[in-house]
């Protein structure tokens, strides 16, 4: 069963870098086949997809974020990061880490339990 | 404002079954593109419900089910339990916006 736990900084200042990690357990982070990657949650609100990336160094971003996201994994220390450059109070949310099997017919199947980040001076 | 329009709330008796309606348009679901369900109860993480239109993932109980036709989707809960008191999700893929896209939720409540 893989475990997934995020953990960075709970305030980030205004026009600063946002920097998440993921740290993976349980298997699968170094196997082809899974999609690792982040979605947000701001307060009250719902879900927002930020990115996916694999093992075999395919990464996807959701355009909307306006290339101001980058993801990187590290299988051998099975973990993956999240950096938002330039972040505003819109970026105020919960993170989640999440796992996606390849496949059309897969949804996000695993989440870590989410770290809360306030942008804020 | 959600790529996939979903009712801010329904509610029932336990025992009794409500359905939740996740619309699109072309360029998602109407693309041929698979729905996924996911089931967030206060203070928790998502939890995948159903994948792949209609499929439950092990764990998960036959009164939910799901199904999918032309540019919408249907999260069916059939004899409501108070433990189904959650925000439910639906998502999918834009092809116009590139990527994953999620309705806006949908709150359960049982009365």
């Amino acid at each position: 069963q893989v475990q997934l736990q995020e953990s960075g900084p709970e305030v980030v200042k205004p026009s600063e870098t946002l920097s998440l990690t993921c740290t993976v357990s349980g298997g699968s982070f170094g196997t082809i086949g899974y999609y690792w990657g982040w979605i947000r949650q701001p307060p009250g609100g719902g879900l927002e997809w930020i990115a996916s990336g694999d093992s075999a160094g395919s990464t996807y971003y959701n355009p909307s974020l306006k290339g101001r996201v980058t993801i990187s994994l590290d299988t051998s220390k099975k973990y993956l990061s999240l950096r938002i450059r330039s972040v505003t109070a819109a970026d105020t949310a919960v993170y989640f880490c999440t796992r996606r099997p390849h496949g059309s017919s897969s949804g996000f199947d695993s989440w870590g339990r989410g770290t809360r980040v306030s942008v804020s001076s | 404002q959600s790529v996939l329009t979903q009712p801010p709330s329904v509610s029932g008796a336990p025992g009794q079954s409500v359905t939740i309606s996740c619309t699109g348009s072309s360029s998602n679901i109407g693309a041929g593109y698979d729905v996924h369900w996911y089931q967030q109860l206060p203070g928790t993480a998502p939890k995948l419900l159903i994948y792949g239109n209609t499929n439950r993932p092990s764990g998960v109980p036959d009164r939910f089910s799901a199904f999918k036709s032309g540019t919408s989707a249907s999260l069916a809960i059939t004899g409501l339990q108070p433990e189904d008191e959650a925000d439910y999700y639906c998502q999918s893929y834009d092809r116009s916006l590139s990527g994953y896209v999620f309705g806006a939720g949908t709150k359960v409540t049982v009365l």
